[in-house]
């Protein structure tokens, strides 16, 4: 069965600074990998998604993610962190015939101090 | 296009009540999701459908949860009688695979309080 960690339960950055948001996944052949975000009281918003080809995947918001089947890892990072990017972050995997549910992280939520 | 349309975005009702949420998936998706997201649980998956049928209804807690597609642009969570318990954030989400899988799109939630 597929299952995503992300080991990170809060994480807080300073504005400006580099950050990276950890994913693990588990799975028996090349995943599709997914990073949503949320704001408060709000839905989930698709950042970048992985299905193939370049391990190096660029977003909305000036986010990318690596992903490297030999650690199956898909972190998120970001150069420079603004105030706005405070929210929770999830990352999910489904199985690449997109025909099954997106299965999610617990979620990092993310904190920016000025 | 508009989204995955959700209603109510709010939801306060009493312990014992029926409660029925709502979604409006993007036009021409063919696969529909229905999530709860506690603090406690995360986000967990209830019951998805593929062409308006019920594939996997395995999340679904228990028999006072139904829900149901009777066509592809609509479908309905019921709680009946609804517990305190209860009380979550209900996203709706469609996807297609048709042409290629993108992702799933989410819906702004349904939050839901029951007291």
């Amino acid at each position: 069965a597929q299952s995503v960690t992300q080991p990170d339960i809060h994480i807080t950055v300073s504005e400006g600074a580099s950050l990276e948001l950890r994913c693990n996944y588990s799975y028996g052949a090349t995943p599709y990998l997914f990073w949503y975000v949320q704001s408060p009281g709000q839905g989930l918003q698709l950042l970048l998604k992985y299905f193939s080809g370049d391990t190096l995947v660029q977003g909305i918001k000036g986010f990318e993610a690596e992903f490297k089947r030999s650690q199956s890892s898909f972190n998120l990072r970001k150069p420079s962190v603004h105030w706005s990017d405070a929210a929770e972050y999830f990352c999910a995997v489904v199985g690449n015939s997109g025909n099954t549910p997106l299965v999610f992280g617990k979620g990092t939520r993310l904190s920016v101090i000025a | 296009d508009a989204g995955v349309i959700q209603s109510p975005r709010h939801e306060v009702t009493e312990m014992g009540q029926e409660v029925t949420l709502r979604c409006k998936p993007i036009s021409g998706h063919d696969y529909l999701f229905w999530y709860r997201q506690t603090m406690m649980r995360g986000l967990e998956l209830l019951i998805y459908f593929n062409n308006n049928v019920p594939i996997d209804d395995s999340g679904m807690p228990e028999d006072r949860f139904s829900a149901k597609m009777p066509n592809a642009s609509f479908s309905t969570l019921k709680i009946q009688p609804s517990e305190p318990r209860d009380s979550a954030v209900y996203f709706c989400a469609s996807s297609s695979a048709t042409g290629g899988f993108r992702g799933a799109f989410f819906g702004q939630g349904t939050r839901l309080t029951v007291v």
